[in-house]
């Protein structure tokens, strides 16, 4: 089966800290992704990689940055944490091609304070 | 960004009770997937459809691909406890990057 592991499950960060999230795949996908999920919001795309060193803007993308220096790891970073990045982070991965889902993590959920 | 139309936002309703939530997009997609997410894990794929018209079983679940490409809709037939969470729609278009998009998301609930 493939996994998508996320290194951490909650997280209690301060105000002004820079934070980074961990996830990993072990299927060799190319595409990786990160979304953060909010109540009445449904999922928001916040980066995605098609490939090591690539990435592109999702929707909200501000106030974050990612970095892909191997294929299996997508990392996902706060600059400077703020309360309204207080959110549930998913992680996800897929193949390139269509037709196929996405495999998500179990989630980071991050509390600001 | 694009988001799906998924309706209810949220449903409670009795054990043993039959439940249907939909998804419509103003777009055409060449794949729809149903995901589910129980309390405090990420969602797991249910159900894929790759072709107009389909209509696909899965246990107790069942989903139909739209003709028109632009829809689709889950049911669950005789809903038990563990139906509970948050239930995703997402179309995708077979095209490079493999971009999923996604419904705002249907909250069951169940009353035993």
């Amino acid at each position: 089966d493939v996994k998508v592991t996320q290194s951490s499950r909650y997280l209690v960060k301060r105000t002004g800290e820079k934070v980074f999230l961990e996830c990993v795949q072990d299927m060799d996908h190319e595409n990786m992704f990160w979304y953060r999920q909010d109540p009445g919001l449904g999922l928001r795309l916040i980066y995605f990689s098609y490939d090591v060193k690539m990435k592109e803007k999702g929707d909200i993308p501000e106030g974050y940055s990612v970095s892909r220096e191997k294929k299996e790891r997508f990392s996902l970073i706060l600059e400077s944490a703020s309360t309204n990045q207080t959110s549930m982070y998913l992680c996800a991965s897929s193949w390139p091609w269509g037709g196929v889902g996405y495999t998500f993590g179990s989630g980071t959920r991050l509390t600001v304070v | 960004g694009q988001q799906l139309n998924q309706s209810p936002q949220s449903m409670f309703i009795q054990e043993g009770e039959d439940v249907s939530m939909n998804c419509t997009s103003s777009s055409i997609f060449n794949t729809w997937l149903w995901y589910k997410q129980d309390p405090g894990e990420g969602p797991v794929l249910l159900i894929a459809l790759y072709k107009a018209g389909e209509l696909t079983s899965n246990g107790r679940l069942t989903a139909q691909f739209g003709i028109t490409r632009k829809d689709s809709f889950l049911n669950i037939s005789a809903s038990i406890p563990s139906d509970v969470g948050i239930y995703f729609c997402a179309g995708q278009l077979w095209e490079y990057g493999n971009k999923l998009v996604f419904g705002a998301g249907t909250i069951l609930r169940v009353k035993s």
